[in-house]
């Protein structure tokens, strides 16, 4: 298995753009997380889904953020307008109903200038 | 509400020392307890988790962590680290049947020198 697929693994853009993070879960997965990493507040869960449901998105920072998931395997997290404030390290995550544990992707690195 | 704390941000240890990385939690209800590892530019990778029974747990790498219940704590430790376990550590918990639902310590920068 190819793991959890992140794509793109940087992305430099100027404030105001649009932004578009993607995430491929781990095959047979039904659980998704978002998470950002940066140096002020450390690893925080942005929003997870659940069966291509949002369960939980009380971690998203403000309305600039949205995430879907078109499909069973597939999820985007995304920023528009981006502000440089946004910038740091996303994580998806996927996993299964009741699960353990999660297994994380390589990430995205964001700079918003 | 649940949270972490590890107690140190950075530890240097030479090749081959003891290390332990110290990690305590606060939670009203029972958790689950997790150690993460992140390599330079890498995602995280899963070290060791507590579900329940034993408290010591055996991780890869040669890692191992003890659940404290009365002291709320789960510290990692390795007897003897090498140059490739330069990295940082994450110690997380998550509620019953949401293992992926995780609240992360700030980590501790483990930095092996020759």
């Amino acid at each position: 298995d190819a793991g959890v697929i992140q794509s793109p693994r940087h992305e430099v853009t100027e404030m105001g753009q649009e932004v578009t993070l993607r995430c491929k879960l781990i095959s047979g997965h039904n659980s998704l997380f978002w998470y950002r990493q940066t140096m002020m507040r450390g690893l925080e869960l942005l929003i997870y889904f659940n069966n291509n449901v949002p369960i939980d998105d009380s971690g998203m920072p403000e309305d600039r953020f949205s995430a879907k998931m078109p499909n069973a395997s597939f999820s985007t997290l995304k920023i528009q307008p981006s502000e440089p404030r946004d910038s740091a390290v996303y994580f998806c995550a996927s996993g299964t109903t009741g699960n353990t544990e999660a297994f994380f992707g390589q990430g995205t690195r964001l700079t918003v200038v | 509400a649940q949270s972490v704390t590890q107690l140190d941000s950075q530890v240097p240890v030479f090749e081959e020392a003891p290390v332990e990385l110290r990690c305590n939690y606060s939670s009203s209800v029972s958790v689950y307890l997790f150690w993460y590892v992140q390599y330079p530019n890498q995602g995280l990778q899963l070290l060791l988790k507590y579900l329940s029974g034993s408290t010591l747990v055996k991780g890869i790498n040669g890692f191992e962590a003890e659940f404290n219940k009365s002291q709320t704590s789960f510290h990692l430790r390795k007897p003897s680290v090498h140059i490739s376990d330069t990295a940082e550590y994450f110690c997380a918990v998550s509620l019953y049947n949401q293992g992926g639902k995780l609240i992360f310590g700030q980590g501790t920068e483990l930095s092996v020198k020759p």
